[in-house]
């Protein structure tokens, strides 16, 4: 069964406007981390934002904010002010608790493009 | 934060010959380190994860007779693909974990392996 679903293989946005990639999760364990990354052209994996199943607040970072609903077992990343740089593909990954910990399972990526 | 570089970037090898890539850590001592494939616009599937000292583990499909790793000290992991052949071509990410930082994984900038 797929761990980690993004939904979206492609998503388009006007520069300065925000965006919302979507992410859901299944998991039995209750500690467990959700992570974005971007991964440009280049192929570099950008690490963007963390947010552990505890935590109560969202988290931010910068213009990134992840938006965690527990219950609904979603992490969607929320990026504002869309740049063109934000062009690239976007994963979403779950770090489960116990003895795989530290191994990433990783989303199938949504392609995002900024358009000017 | 945390660097790790990966040898060589760019690696094109002839059907039946093997290629080693490189996986360093260049400023922490990674216990555990990750190593991923990734086709074209396809997410990251894990391989298998190298732990120093040794056997890796590796992810179930994986043949470890054909993908070996070494982990041989804190800072370089090694990944040597025996008999290549042109389904062998992809994308060759690691990463590492920094045992001082609870939750980042650090990734290489990738190696992109062409069997011709």
């Amino acid at each position: 069964a797929q761990k980690i679903t993004q939904t979206q293989p492609g998503m388009f946005v006007q520069e300065k406007e925000a965006v919302t990639l979507d992410c859901t999760y299944d998991t039995s364990d209750q500690s467990y981390g959700l992570f974005w990354y971007k991964q440009p052209s280049s192929g570099e994996m950008i690490f963007l934002i963390y947010q552990g199943s505890y935590d109560e607040q969202n988290a931010t970072e910068g213009r990134y904010s992840l938006n965690f609903q527990k219950a609904r077992k979603s992490a969607n990343l929320v990026i504002s002010a869309s740049q063109l740089g934000d062009s690239a593909m976007y994963f979403c990954a779950m770090r489960e608790g116990g003895t795989s910990y530290g191994k990433l399972t990783f989303g199938q990526g949504t392609i995002l493009t900024v358009h000017p | 934060g945390a660097v790790v570089s990966q040898h060589p970037s760019r690696v094109i090898c002839k059907s039946g010959t093997s290629v080693k890539i490189e996986c360093r850590s260049l400023d922490f001592q990674a216990t555990t380190m990750f190593w991923y494939r990734q086709f074209p616009k396809q997410s990251l599937m894990l391989m298998a994860t190298s732990n120093e000292g040794s056997k890796a583990t590796y992810e179930q499909g994986v043949e470890k007779d054909k993908f070996l790793i070494n982990h041989a000290s804190l800072t370089l992991s090694t990944l040597t693909v025996t008999s290549a052949h042109p389904e062998d071509s992809s994308f060759y990410i690691c990463s590492a974990r920094d045992p001082r930082d609870f939750y980042e994984q650090y990734f290489g900038p990738g190696t992109r392996l062409t069997v011709t």
